[in-house]
């Protein structure tokens, strides 16, 4: 692995149904971040995690749970999917919270549709 | 509330310069990234500030000015394989990223 993986690539669901999308990073990074990117708008910051084992919300974080049970992973759960959560999901990683410049590394998106 | 504003579409031609506007209210600033995403990839990171002034990465320049809310990203000499989206992000008072919609750059022959 080199930098950040997520899986699935893309995915189409029924609304109703649970969704895991999976975010792992090899950077050894402390934090981590899931976006949504909905066209005309910018990123927005759904959940995020400053370390292991703590985990904060972001702007729109209804909908939506995260946990953060080592460095590496990230998964980010849709309980009961409903169509306007149909995005393009990032997920992020950066080397430590509160560090001035601290550059976001970025996987390739989840592209989900919500039916 | 917290704003970041930038253009939402620009076409230059090839070999030519642009300036790519972006102004912002927040609470706190902590610094300004530009990023850059072509179709249907993820964001990458091109520049950082949290100085006034000027920094320089070979064709690409950022400014900031603290006081009027203000940057730029300046591209040179461009190429075709500058089409993409730019991407502006503050650093508020928490150390979270608030994002710009993006500036869709357009380049033509």
């Amino acid at each position: 692995i080199a930098g950040i993986t997520q899986a699935p690539t893309s995915q189409i669901l029924a609304a109703g149904r649970r969704m895991t999308l999976r975010c792992t990073q090899d950077m050894r990074h402390n934090a981590m971040y899931w976006y949504r990117q909905d066209l005309g708008l910018g990123l927005r910051l759904i959940h995020y995690s400053n370390t292991a084992g703590t985990t904060g919300k972001g702007e729109v974080p209804d909908g939506y749970s995260v946990s953060r049970a080592n460095t590496d992973d990230f998964p980010l759960t849709l309980a009961s999917a409903v169509p306007s959560q149909t995005s393009v999901y990032f997920c992020a990683s950066s080397k430590r919270p509160g560090l001035v410049g601290n550059e976001q590394f970025f996987g390739p998106g989840t592209r989900l549709t919500v039916l | 509330g917290q704003n970041i504003d930038q253009p939402t579409e620009m076409t230059a031609t090839e070999g030519a310069i642009v300036q790519i506007n972006c102004t912002y209210q927040t609470s706190g600033f902590n610094g300004l990234f530009w990023y850059q995403q072509h179709a249907g990839e993820a964001p990458t990171f091109l520049s950082y500030n949290v100085l006034d002034g000027l920094e320089e990465k070979g064709r690409f320049s950022s400014f900031l000015s603290r006081s009027k809310g203000y940057s730029y990203l300046l591209l040179k000499e461009l190429q075709m394989k500058d089409s993409a989206s730019y991407l502006c992000a503050v650093m508020d008072s928490n150390y979270q990223l608030i994002w710009g919609a993006g500036t869709k750059l357009i380049i033509k022959p």
